[in-house]
């Protein structure tokens, strides 16, 4: 089973602080993706990563950075939390599609995090 | 017009019921289909993948219509477990980045 790990459920962080979210996936993916979901707006990507150390903005990068070192690891970064960025933040990760491999995305159990 | 669009409900139906979703797409690009169920609180999780001659899983139906740039998702016979938002997602040929919906919330009732 495919198994993609953050680094926390539940995160409380003051207006100004640096935030790290860590996401981990076991299966070799070469795609990882966040996204944070907000109620009535659905899914919304931030950034994805189609190979170690390279990066994509999604739709919503602004406030946020990523890095990616190694393949199975994938960070998000808000360098200056704002209570805007209150929000479920969620990692995915997929294989590159292929014709025996399809692009089906698995995705951690999300962090929920509070900017006070 | 949004590119993946779906009713947000919610559907509210007595068990045993038959339910349907539909979803449309805008591009017609898209190469693959899905459906992904969300759980209160909880992150998503494929249900099916959606083919062209459509596709049967129990009591799951999926079928995808090119012409129309629709895909459907129908569910016989409801259980109480059915109730969670169900997102349609869209992936376009050539694209790692998939295209969601914002969701069908199906509330299954006793």
């Amino acid at each position: 089973d495919v198994k993609v790990t953050q680094s926390s459920r539940y995160l409380v962080k003051r207006t100004g602080e640096k935030v790290f979210l860590e996401c981990v996936q076991d299966m070799d993916h070469e795609n990882m993706f966040w996204y944070r979901q907000d109620p009535g707006l659905g899914l919304r990507l931030i950034y994805f990563s189609y190979d170690v150390k390279m990066k994509e903005k999604g739709d919503i990068p602004e406030g946020y950075s990523v890095s990616r070192e190694k393949k199975e690891r994938f960070s998000l970064i808000l360098e200056s939390a704002s209570t805007n960025q209150t929000s479920m933040y969620l990692c995915a990760s997929s294989p590159t599609p292929g014709r025996d491999i399809t692009d089906t995305q698995y995705f951690g159990p999300g962090t929920r995090l509070t900017v006070l | 017009r949004k590119e993946v669009e779906q009713d947000p409900g919610p559907f509210n139906v007595p068990e045993g019921a038959t339910v349907a979703f539909n979803c449309t797409y805008s591009n017609s690009a898209s190469q693959s289909f899905f459906w992904y169920r969300q759980d209160c609180r909880k992150e998503p999780k494929l249900l099916m993948s959606v083919y062209s001659s459509g596709n049967e899983d129990g009591r799951f139906t999926a079928q995808l219509n090119r012409a129309s740039q629709y895909i459907s998702l129908l569910i016989r016979d409801s259980k109480l477990s059915d109730s969670a938002t169900y997102l349609c997602v869209v992936n376009i040929g050539g694209s790692y980045i998939p295209t969601f919906g914002r969701g069908t919330s199906l509330i299954v009732h006793p």
